[in-house]
């Protein structure tokens, strides 16, 4: 499965949108973008995936660039429980397991 | 639906003792994966089952750590004897499928202390 990189932390003021980016530059064509994320002391929580195309759901979106080489979580409009480690995995359509890297710590501030 | 369901929350207990910790699957789900925890590590995948049957155990540290998955709707993950440098939180996910998929459901972790 492809590394992804992530900035180890991030800020941002409640009420805006969190933009959580993530590098995959080494990418195949048959791996899915995977978005988790941990509140502290809770096992990971599934936000997200996708392929290709961005997505959406009730929790964020996710933008894929064209050559998929890097990827954005978006949480629209960040409230204080989105203080959360946030991690990006790239996985295979067969892969079995998930490897997590060290993530994005989001602090989302009053 | 329950969730992912682990026992104990907390453990604490002394160096050499036999530590067991459990887990409970979603229903129906026939992929199971226990996880480590620690701030040096991160998460680390120790084990992962698929119908029951252990497919890849590389993660698994060393001799003193066993899983067991009896049946589809429990695991354990056995320490024995347990040493110090094994405090961590440990979790237990499961998936149904192998293909696309929406990703692990994660319990809520056993945090284990070992004195």
């Amino acid at each position: 499965d492809a590394k992804t990189t992530q900035p180890p932390s991030m800020d941002c003021a409640e009420g805006r949108a969190a933009n959580l980016p993530c590098n995959h530059s080494t990418i195949s064509g048959n791996e899915y973008v995977y978005w988790y994320r941990q509140i502290h002391s809770q096992g990971p929580q599934y936000i997200i995936h996708g392929l290709k195309n961005n997505e959406t759901n009730e929790m964020a979106s996710l933008i894929i660039t064209e050559d998929r080489k890097s990827s954005t979580l978006i949480l629209p409009h960040a409230t204080l429980r989105d203080t959360a480690v946030y991690y990006c995995i790239v996985r295979s359509n067969t892969g079995n397991q998930f490897y997590f890297g060290t993530g994005t710590s989001l602090t989302v501030i009053p | 639906d329950a969730g992912v369901i682990q026992s104990p929350r907390h453990e604490v207990t002394e160096m050499g003792q036999e530590v067991t910790l459990r887990c409970k699957p979603i229903s129906g789900h026939n992929s199971l994966f226990w996880y480590r925890q620690t701030m040096m590590r991160g998460l680390e995948l120790l084990i992962y089952f698929n119908n029951n049957v252990p497919i890849d155990d590389s993660g698994m540290p060393e001799d003193r750590f066993s899983a067991k998955m009896p049946n589809a709707s429990f695991s354990t993950l056995k320490i024995q004897p347990s040493e110090p440098r094994d405090s961590a939180v440990y979790f237990c996910a499961s998936r149904w499928g192998t293909g696309l998929n929406y990703g692990y459901t994660f319990g809520s972790g056993t945090r284990l202390t070992v004195v």
